[in-house]
């Protein structure tokens, strides 16, 4: 079956470094996302793509980024990790264009903790 | 602004019996809605959506009621189940706004 898959599942990492967090889906879904869950927040969109070499911030994309050289993937870099980066990390893909009226399909998740 | 939102941050029911949770949203041009049930540990999981041209869309045991006069949103599960517990989500979107937002949860409990 087709699917999205992150990597890793969980991590610790400390102040400062830079750390990436892969996402890889199966659906061969144009659009993918990356989106971080805290608590009294929901789900806040980091950024996004539409498509190969597209890439798009979205509401909280500040110290992070993405690249997308293919289809398949999206990963996530934080570039300089800090502590209120810790937080339950998903991507997400779906097909057709944008969000428009296009269902979004959420990977297990990436809990990362930055000490 | 815009928001989408949650009437009730929780939610208990008994095993068997009908769930109901809402969800309230403030823009009007929104056409599409989604439900999200999330498990612990888990990433959210699609449910059930709805457009605006729709008024009652049912799945399995799930129902998703617009009531686009008042911009309300609601789940309605039959027969919950324990399996049922999760928190659930609705999102929002419109056609000229190339966003989806989510609304924070409803963390339902189903006790035996």
């Amino acid at each position: 079956d087709a699917e999205i898959t992150q990597s890793p599942r969980h991590k610790i990492t400390e102040t400062g470094r830079q750390v990436t967090l892969a996402c890889h889906q199966t659906w061969n879904h144009n659009n993918m996302f990356w989106y971080r869950q805290d608590l009294g927040h929901g789900l806040r969109l980091i950024h996004y793509s539409y498509g190969v070499h597209d890439t798009n911030k979205g509401e909280v994309s500040d110290g992070y980024s993405v690249s997308r050289s293919n289809t398949e993937d999206l990963p996530l870099t934080l570039e300089s990790a800090a502590s209120s980066q810790t937080s339950v990390y998903f991507c997400a893909s779906s097909e057709g264009t944008g969000h428009r009226g296009n269902t979004i399909y959420f990977g297990e998740g990436s809990w990362l903790t930055v000490v | 602004g815009e928001s989408v939102g949650l009437h009730l941050p929780t939610l208990s029911v008994q095993e068997g019996d009908n769930s109901i949770i809402n969800c309230a949203y403030s823009n009007s041009a929104s056409d599409y809605f989604i439900w999200y049930k999330q498990e612990s540990g888990k990433g959210p999981q699609f449910i059930i959506d709805i457009r605006s041209n729709m008024d009652k869309r049912q799945g399995q045991r799930v129902t998703v009621l617009l009531n686009k006069t008042v911009k309300h949103l609601s789940l309605q599960i039959a027969a919950t189940q324990p399996g049922d517990s999760a928190v659930y989500f609705c999102a929002e979107t419109s056609y000229n706004n190339n966003d989806m937002r989510f609304g924070a949860g409803t963390r339902l409990t189903v006790k035996p």
